[in-house]
């Protein structure tokens, strides 16, 4: 079955500490995002890539930072610099072209800050 | 700069009585807008979409209106079930890439 893989589910990190989320899919979609969720607030967006080799910063990129070496794969690492890591983060990826298509989203990593 | 707003009060409904949500949006005139339907701990999953030249749209159980003018979309569900409880979000494209903005979601209670 076609769809989006996050891995890990549950991430600790330390103080200090670079930390990765993996993101894939086998949707063979070009477009890929990475969102962060916290409690009663919107999804709001960190990075986005339309191709492969190219991405953009999202609203909330500081502390962030991604690559996108094969269409399948976006991950995202969690630097040092970000002060406040403890979130929800959703992976999403979507067909482009005509108006008509919503995100496929992955099922999330919970990073947690110890 | 563009706001989504919906209701942040949680809804409960009786099963079978028709739930609607309201998604209200300033500063914007978007091309279509989208609903969403989360479960606690997972991703959200994608139901509708109603363009702007759209006033409503229906699928199953599901009905979305889209007014322009009001800045406003409702989304009802028909004849509930408390399977259809969770969280619903509303999301519209800003800018360029496709990208989405999301409102903070309304969460659903649909009790037997």
């Amino acid at each position: 079955d076609g769809g989006i893989t996050q891995s890990p589910k549950y991430l600790f990190r330390k103080e200090g500490q670079n930390v990765t989320l993996s993101c894939e899919q086998n949707l063979n979609h070009d477009a890929m995002y990475w969102y962060r969720q916290d409690p009663g607030q919107g999804l709001r967006l960190i990075y986005y890539s339309q191709i492969v080799n190219d991405f953009q910063k999202g609203d909330i990129a500081e502390g962030y930072s991604v690559s996108r070496e094969k269409k399948e794969s976006f991950p995202l690492t969690v630097t040092s610099a970000q002060k406040n890591p403890t979130a929800f983060y959703l992976c999403a990826s979507r067909i482009t072209g005509p108006v008509g298509y919503g995100y496929t989203f992955g099922s999330g990593t919970r990073l947690t800050v110890v | 700069s563009q706001k989504i707003e919906q209701n942040s009060e949680a809804l409960n409904i009786q099963e079978g009585k028709t739930a609607t949500l309201t998604c209200n949006y300033t500063n914007y005139s978007p091309a279509y807008l989208q609903w969403y339907r989360q479960d606690p701990g997972r991703g959200p999953v994608f139901l509708l979409l109603i363009r702007e030249n759209e006033k409503e749209k229906r699928k199953e159980r599901l009905k979305v209106t889209f007014d322009t003018t009001l800045k406003q979309s409702l989304f009802h569900i028909t004849a509930s079930q408390p399977a259809d409880s969770a969280t619903y979000l509303c999301a519209l494209p800003y800018n360029q890439g496709g990208k989405l903005i999301f409102g903070q979601g309304t969460e659903l209670s649909v009790k037997p």
